[in-house]
């Protein structure tokens, strides 16, 4: 365990579903973020938040709607996706301070989803 | 734009050898690196990292090297093992942003 827990691990959902990714970390990290992960492509970064405030939003359908409740859980709601979707999402925390990470980012191990 | 990327995609090596995994990168305002481990199933793992000020880092195992002047970054494996097999990273960092940029992977094979 890296201490950034995602749920569910696999999700195969439907174009007209709507399903919701979780991650919880348990690091204190004051910084949490969504990256998307497709195949032969560089991480694709989707969302930051840091303590609780969205701070980038990197020009992602509003399909994917992210929330933060508190510095410890990110939420990635999915509603009417595409298959071009299918991929697999991963959370990551780090601690930000000044700027700057402090020792790179902890990632969860992702959910691979397949949208059918 | 900036980009970071690898120069070999895939990387077969044999059990107990020596391995290097490169990693160029374009914008000289990057200040902090970091080299990622990705197993199969598993999200990306960091493994070490090294801020500008400095050239050379060691791991147990593993060393970093920072070359600013060609903005190259390497990570060597000592006596590679079948567990090392996986996909590695590099990320870096600009200063006054900690979002990094990622490259693409290159693959790690170790033949036992």
């Amino acid at each position: 365990e890296t201490g950034v827990t995602q749920t569910p691990r696999h999700l195969v959902m439907g174009m007209t579903n709507k399903k919701s990714l979780k991650c919880e970390q348990h690091l204190g990290h004051n910084a949490m973020y969504w990256y998307k992960q497709s195949a032969k492509k560089p991480l694709e970064l989707m969302f930051v938040y840091n303590f609780k405030e969205q701070t980038e939003n990197n020009s992602v359908p509003s399909r994917f709607s992210p929330e933060c409740p508190n510095s410890s859980h990110l939420f990635l709601h999915l509603h009417t996706l595409q298959p071009e979707d299918s991929a697999l999402y991963l959370c990551a925390s780090s601690q930000e301070e000044q700027g700057a990470t402090v020792y790179g980012y902890t990632f969860g191990s992702g959910t691979r989803l397949t949208v059918v | 734009g900036e980009s970071v990327g690898l120069h070999l995609p895939t990387l077969s090596v044999q059990e107990g050898d020596n391995s290097i995994i490169n990693c160029a990168y374009s914008n000289s305002a990057s200040d902090y690196f970091i080299w990622y481990k990705q197993e199969s199933g598993k999200g990306p793992q960091f493994i070490i990292d090294i801020r500008s000020n400095m050239d050379k880092r060691q791991g147990q195992r593993v060393t970093v090297l920072l070359n600013k002047t060609v903005k190259h970054l390497s990570l060597q494996i000592a006596a590679t093992q079948p567990g090392d097999s996986a996909v590695y990273f590099c990320a870096e960092e600009s200063g006054g942003s900690y979002i990094p940029t990622f490259g693409r992977g290159t693959s790690l094979i170790v033949h036992p």
